[in-house]
């Protein structure tokens, strides 16, 4: 069974701190995505990566894919209030589901 | 449709009756999953249809849970004898493609049993 954990689980900070989200596994995945989810909405969609080493930026978030394609993290600079939310990797071994990870909750404090 | 819509948004049903769960995913789209997310988790695959067709129910926690999606489009996801341990928000998500597309999901609905 292929398992996406993502660490921490829980992340409170201040409005304009940076912060980094891992999401971790033993599997190897072909792509792997990120989404946020707010309150009573599905995840949307950040980014997909695919290659091993691919990094890629969304204005003040980054995020890579590690090089053996078991591993991420998305790096957020400089935080704003409306960063709130959960964020969800999802890994894609080339089959036609994604598995999600188990999510990290951040709170953005103005 | 502009995107994929779920209703109801909320259901509150007791212990041992039927639901159904509507999902009209995004015209054109021939993937159709479903998922159920427990409160601050990450969604669970429950099950995925390429067309009409359940491609793969793997996810499906139980005999009482069943889905259909008759013309390819719209999608049911039906729970008989619900029981409190199903409550929880049903996530409907659609596709272009079968493999490494990208998902729209739906909002959800909120289930609970009583």
């Amino acid at each position: 069974t292929q398992l996406l954990e993502q660490s921490p689980q829980f992340l409170s900070i201040q409005e304009g701190e940076n912060l980094t989200v891992y999401c971790n596994s033993s599997s190897v995945f072909s792509s792997l995505q990120w989404y946020r989810q707010e309150p009573g909405e599905g995840p949307v969609l950040l980014v997909t990566v695919v290659t091993g080493g691919e990094v890629k930026k969304l204005k003040r978030l980054t995020f890579q894919f590690g090089d053996a394609r078991k591993d991420s993290s998305l790096h957020i600079t400089a935080a704003q209030p409306g960063d709130t939310g959960l964020y969800l990797c999802a890994g894609h071994s080339g089959t036609y589901k994604y598995i999600f990870g188990t999510g990290t909750r951040l709170k953005v404090l103005a | 449709g502009a995107g994929v819509s779920q209703t109801p948004s909320n259901k509150v049903t007791e212990k041992g009756k039927y639901v159904e769960l509507r999902c009209d995913p995004i015209s054109g789209h021939t993937a159709l999953y479903w998922y159920r997310q427990s409160l601050g988790q990450g969604p669970e695959f429950l099950i995925y249809f390429q067309g009409t067709g359940a491609a793969d129910d793997s996810g499906l926690p139980n005999d009482r849970f069943f889905a259909v999606r008759p013309e390819g489009s719209v999608s049911t996801l039906k729970i008989q004898r619900t029981e409190r341990g199903d409550s929880a928000v049903y996530l409907c998500a659609s596709s272009l493609t079968r493999q490494g597309s990208s998902y729209t999901f739906g909002s959800g609905t909120r289930l609970t049993v009583v």
